[in-house]
């Protein structure tokens, strides 16, 4: 079965600071991760996908994530945070595209920015 | 503007009370999806569903119900059989050719008193 585990419920980051959200999952087969961000109240937005290609992954907002299979990890970073970086982030990871797969999410990470 | 759309957007029901939460979407994708949503535990599967009349239990799919008549529609309802169902409870969708890269929609806030 796959498992998703994100490190820190809450982060804590100056404006202009680097933001890195920290992922680990585990996987039986090569996966495909996933990072989501919700603002308050709101439904999930699609930051960037890993789909076995590039092993850096740019994304929306400045946002990137690095995949590391030795590591089993896929942490996001942000060179400069912005204020309207404040939102809680998803780590999520999938092992096929066929159907009935799922999603399975991690627990989340909510991000502070502090001007 | 395709995409998906949940209504209402909070929800006020009585303990004991069966409530049916809506989700539509205009994007021509295959399966739908609903989740829960509490906090500090991430999202969780209720029920999905790849073709139309046709859908599947998720991890914590007791005390809901669901139907696919309609390809647009995915609509959930939660009964009284559901022990702690004040969430947020968010639908999805997702395309044949990717059926891993879900679309969600902006969520419903069911409160029970």
């Amino acid at each position: 079965a796959q498992s998703v585990t994100q490190l820190g419920s809450h982060v804590s980051v100056s404006e202009g600071a680097l933001v890195l959200l920290r992922c680990n999952y585990s996987s039986s087969v090569p996966p495909y991760l996933f990072w989501y961000v919700q603002y308050p109240n709101q439904g999930l937005q699609l930051l960037l996908k890993y789909t076995s290609a590039a092993t850096l992954v740019k994304g929306i907002n400045g946002f990137e994530a690095e995949f590391k299979k030795s590591e089993t990890s896929f942490h996001l970073t942000k060179p400069s945070a912005h204020m309207s970086d404040a939102a809680e982030y998803f780590c999520a990871v999938s092992d096929s595209k066929a159907a009935g797969n799922k999603l399975t999410f991690g627990g989340g990470t909510r991000v502070l920015v502090k001007p | 503007d395709g995409g998906i759309t949940q209504s209402p957007k909070y929800l006020f029901r009585k303990e004991g009370q069966n409530v049916t939460l809506s989700c539509e979407q205009n994007l021509n994708h295959d399966a739908m999806y609903w989740y829960r949503q509490d906090p500090g535990q991430g999202l969780r599967l209720i029920y999905y569903s790849q073709i139309v009349n046709d859908f599947q239990k998720g991890d914590i799919a007791e005390g809901y119900s669901v139907s696919r008549e309609k390809k647009e529609s995915f609509p959930l309802t939660v009964t009284s059989a559901q022990k702690n169902p004040t969430a947020f409870y968010l639908c999805a969708s997702s395309p044949r050719t990717s059926f891993h890269e879900q679309f969600f929609g902006p969520g419903t806030r069911l409160t029970v008193l």
